[in-house]
Parts: C-alpha cells; structure tokens; sequence
C-alpha cells in the first residue's frame, strides 16, 4: 500500500539559505501535518491543512510557510535557517472524511544546517 | 511539568518478557495515540484510542479517561520491538496537533 512519501530524505543548508520539504500524503487522504524534532527532543507540532486551508498552527517560527496543493500534496518552506533549524521534519496524513483519524507518517526529511 | 509524562524513560527486557509502558496525561484530551520510532527516525501509529482497549498482535493499548492514564503492553517481546515508544495526545487542537510524551527507550535483548 502506499504510503507518506517525504523528500528529499536528506538536506544539508548553511545558515541564512532557504529550504523546501515536499510531503505527499496516502492517496485520498485530504489532510497533512508537519511536526519538527529536534536533535534529542519531542517532536512538535507546527502546522496542519485540510482542503488546502490552513486548519491549526503550533509552533511554527514566522520564517517558515506551508501550503497544500490542488493534489493534496504539501510544502514545507523554510527561510533565513538557523542552525537550530536541524531537525528531522515529519508530515503526517489523515482522511476527514472517514472520521477514523489515524495518522500515516512518512519517514521524514532530516535538514541539517551548518 | 509536562503535560503527557512517560514512564518508565528507559526499558530493557529479555526476549519474552511482557512490557508495559505507561502514559498520563494533565490536560482534556479527545484521543490518544501510542507511536513507534526506530532509530532511523520514521514514526509509525500503532493505536489512535478514545476509550476502553485496541489490540493489534502482540500489542495492546487501554486508556483510562477518568484517571487519564494509558498503557501500552507488548506481550512476548522480541529484539525487534526494540524502539523508542511515542504517548501522543489530541488536546483541543485540531486532529493530528498532538502533545508528545518524552518517550521510552525499549531494548529487548535475545
């Protein structure tokens, strides 16, 4: 079956460069979360879409953006990084519309800053 | 004090031993989730639990509203239990904007 499919895998920015993680969640599934963890702590929640609109934000710094595409299929933007911004980044995806709620993760996108 | 706590932090059994974990919570919750993360970093849901009790295999999940307590029991562990095991609340939030617990550290030895 297939599954949250994050890319790239890997990133390696320096400081002040941006960064783009892709998120394509499981097929019919119209909702996407991202959630950031960083080295040695909890992950934590940032932001989530639902039909394209924003539907809750957590701790996202004001330097990142999101979206969610017509293909249900979401975009982590990240600006002027910092080298607190290493971190494996997470999304998650949920259908609505079955009610069920279980989440599906993808394997994460790992940014390293230097 | 955090608002989801885990115990115990770190766990280490022989291969078919039973193993509980415990998670409570402090604040109103619509669903609970247990998570597991292997080394590599990817999370898989194992429960998502609103009331009484969900097995899967060899896993089992209870929730206690009242108390807001859950536990997470594996029966006949294996080696490749071996992972970091997630206690993830809904609080209030939309779906999905979940508080983590800390995480217990599983090592099962053969």
């Amino acid at each position: 079956a297939a599954g949250v499919i994050q890319s790239p895998r890997h990133l390696i920015k320096e400081k002040r460069e941006t960064a783009t993680l892709k998120c394509y969640p499981i097929p019919r599934h119209d909702t996407v979360y991202w959630y950031q963890q960083g080295p040695g702590q909890d992950p934590q929640f940032l932001i989530s879409f639902y039909e394209k609109m924003q539907s809750d934000k957590g701790s996202i710094p004001d330097r990142f953006s999101a979206q969610q595409f017509s293909d249900y299929h979401s975009e982590l933007n990240m600006s002027s990084l910092e080298l607190g911004d290493s971190a494996l980044y997470f999304c998650a995806s949920s259908s609505q519309e079955t009610g069920v709620g279980e989440l599906f993760f993808g394997e994460g996108s790992r940014l390293t800053v230097l | 004090k955090n608002e989801v706590e885990q115990s115990p932090q770190n766990l280490t059994a022989q291969e078919g031993e039973f193993i509980t974990i415990n998670c409570s919570y402090s604040v109103g919750i619509s669903a609970l989730h247990w998570l597991q993360q292997h080394p590599g970093g990817g999370i898989v849901s194992l429960f998502m639990l609103s009331s009484g009790k969900k097995k899967h295999g060899r896993l089992i999940a209870t929730i206690n509203i009242q108390e807001k307590h859950s536990s997470l029991h594996i029966t006949a562990s294996h080696p490749r239990d071996s992972a970091v095991y997630i206690c993830a609340v809904e609080a209030g939030g939309s779906q999905g904007n979940l508080i983590f617990g800390k995480g217990t550290k599983l090592s099962v030895k053969p």
